[in-house]
C-alpha cells in the first residue's frame, strides 16, 4: 500500500520552462511533506518542504503547493534548468509513536530539462 | 550544515560474507538513525531505525538477523548485511535527523554489489 504516490515517473521539460512535480498522499497523519532532488548513487538532499497548516512555500525557483483537501502537493520549478535534471522524491512526515518522525518517500519523478 | 558521512560509498563482496556500512553524523549528535533502501528506479523503502543505546526498530518484511544494525554512539550507526546473497545487491542510504523535528540529513549512499 504505497502512502506516498508519484504517478509519473519521468517528465521533460524544455529550458526556461515550468517544470511542475506531482505528488499524491493516502495518509491524513501526515502534515509535514517535503521535496528531495537526487543523482544517481548520491543520497537525497533537501529541497524544500511545507507544513500542512500552509499551502503555499517558495524558495528562489522552487514552489510547493499543497492541496489538502485533495491530498495532493506539488512542486514547481522556474524557470528551469539542465542543472535541475534528476529524480525528484516526494516525501511525506507524519506523528509517529518514537521520538522521531520517519519518512515515507514516493517513487520519484525523473526530470530532465532539455536545453 | 549538518552532514551525515556514509562509507564505503560502493562495495562489491561475495556470496556468503557479511559487510558493514557506517553513518556518522559529523557535527552533531544523533540520536536516531534511518535506514533505506533503494532498488533501482524505485522509491526509498525504510528498513528500520536505530536509537543510541536501544535496539533498533524494523519494518515489516526486514529480517533483523540479516541486517543487523548497531548505534553504539550519538555519532556513529552501522548497518551490517550477514551471509550476503545477490538479492541483497542494492543502494543503501543512511539518514538522522537533526534539528528540530523536521530536518533530515541523508548519507551519500552505499552501492552494495553481492557476486
Amino acid at each position: 500500500d504505497q502512502q506516498v504516490k508519484q504517478n509519473s515517473p519521468s517528465l521533460s521539460v524544455q529550458e526556461g520552462r515550468i517544470s511542475i512535480l506531482n505528488c499524491d498522499y493516502t495518509n491524513s497523519m501526515f502534515d509535514y511533506f517535503l521535496w528531495y532532488k537526487k543523482y544517481p548513487a548520491e543520497g537525497p538532499t533537501f529541497l524544500i518542504s511545507i507544513s500542512s497548516i500552509k499551502d503555499k512555500n517558495e524558495d528562489g525557483r522552487f514552489t510547493v503547493f499543497l492541496n489538502k483537501s485533495a491530498k495532493h502537493l506539488s512542486l514547481h520549478i522556474v524557470p528551469s534548468q539542465p542543472g535541475d535534471s534528476a529524480v525528484y522524491f516526494c516525501a511525506a512526515s507524519g506523528i509517529s509513536s518514537g521520538s522521531a518522525r520517519q519518512l515515507t518517500f514516493g517513487s520519484g519523478t525523473q526530470l530532465t530539462v532539455l536545453p | 550544515g549538518a552532514v551525515v558521512s556514509q562509507h564505503p560509498s560502493w562495495v562489491i563482496c561475495k556470496s556468503g560474507t557479511s559487510v558493514k556500512i557506517e553513518c556518522r553524523s559529523l557535527d552533531f549528535q544523533a540520536t536516531t538513525m534511518f535506514w533505506y533502501r533503494q532498488f533501482p528506479k524505485q522509491s526509498l523503502m525504510l528498513m528500520a531505525t536505530s536509537n543510541e543505546g536501544s535496539k533498533a526498530t524494523y519494518e515489516q518484511g526486514v529480517e533483523k538477523d540479516k541486517f543487523l544494525i548497531n548505534h553504539a554512539s550519538l555519532t556513529l550507526s552501522t548497518l551490517t548485511v550477514t551471509s550476503a546473497h545477490p538479492e541483497d545487491s542494492s543502494f543503501y542510504i543512511c539518514s538522522a535527523p537533526q534539528g528540530g523535528d523536521y530536518g533530515y540529513t541523508f548519507g551519500s549512499g552505499t552501492r552494495l554489489t553481492v557476486v
